[in-house]
């Protein structure tokens, strides 16, 4: 079974300043893809990035990027430059399969809070 | 716009009641989901649908029963909850089932009493 852990409940940064938000996954399986989800106070989901776990190349999508390490199942977002419009539930999430049993696994969530 | 609506935003129900929950997708998605979000947990997956067809049920209780009657729009039909089945429901839609990213409603917040 996969799992995702997301170890930091909670954290802060200030207004304008880089804050990375960490992720590790269990997995078995060799191809899968990553994704990390943001939830503001509006409830909705909104995918942020999204990284295939063939390319070794970190994903980068504007002010946020992550850093991904295979061999040590880790998945960590950076925020550079944060803005008060970050202020969110942001969710790790792992999906692999090819098959009818694929299913995108999402770990507890880290509250982000930027403050002015 | 977010492209997938859910209604309503809200809903309190006791536990002898029924109601439906509405979800309707503006993408041309052909899968569409229902998951549910509790406080300090990872959202759960409920059930998986991909051209109206149910692909996944995943030991979810019977007073949860899903309906898709066509490729845009997804219902889950609530009766007899229990208080543990207060959270918040959403819905996602995305171009195939595999590796496609999701694409979320502003869910809908569920109390039963």
């Amino acid at each position: 079974a996969q799992t995702v852990t997301q170890s930091q409940p909670e954290m802060s940064v200030q207004e304008a300043e880089t804050v990375t938000l960490s992720c590790t996954y269990d997995t078995s399986e060799s191809n899968y893809y990553l994704f990390w989800y943001k939830q503001p106070p509006s409830r909705q989901m909104i995918l942020v990035i999204r990284q295939e776990a063939y390319k070794q190349q970190n994903a980068t999508e504007n002010r946020f990027s992550v850093n991904f390490q295979k061999a040590a199942k880790s998945f960590s977002l950076k925020i550079s430059d944060s803005q008060l419009g970050d202020t969110a539930m942001y969710f790790c999430a792992f999906f692999v399969g090819e098959t009818s049993g694929s299913r995108l696994t999402f770990g507890e969530g880290t509250q982000l809070t930027v403050n002015p | 716009e977010t492209g997938v609506t859910q209604t309503p935003r809200h809903l309190v129900m006791g536990m002898t009641n029924k109601k439906s929950l509405k979800c309707e997708q503006h993408l041309g998605h052909n899968a569409m989901y229902w998951y549910k979000q509790s406080a300090k947990k990872p959202l759960e997956l409920m059930f998986v649908y991909s051209l109206e067809e149910r692909v996944e049920n995943n030991s979810v209780p019977s007073r949860f029963s899903p309906e898709c009657p066509n490729s845009s729009h997804l219902f889950l039909h609530l009766h007899t909850l229990q208080p543990e089945d207060s959270a918040l429901y959403l819905c996602a839609s995305s171009q195939a089932i595999y590796n496609s990213p999701l694409h979320f409603g502003n869910g809908t917040r569920l109390t039963v009493t």
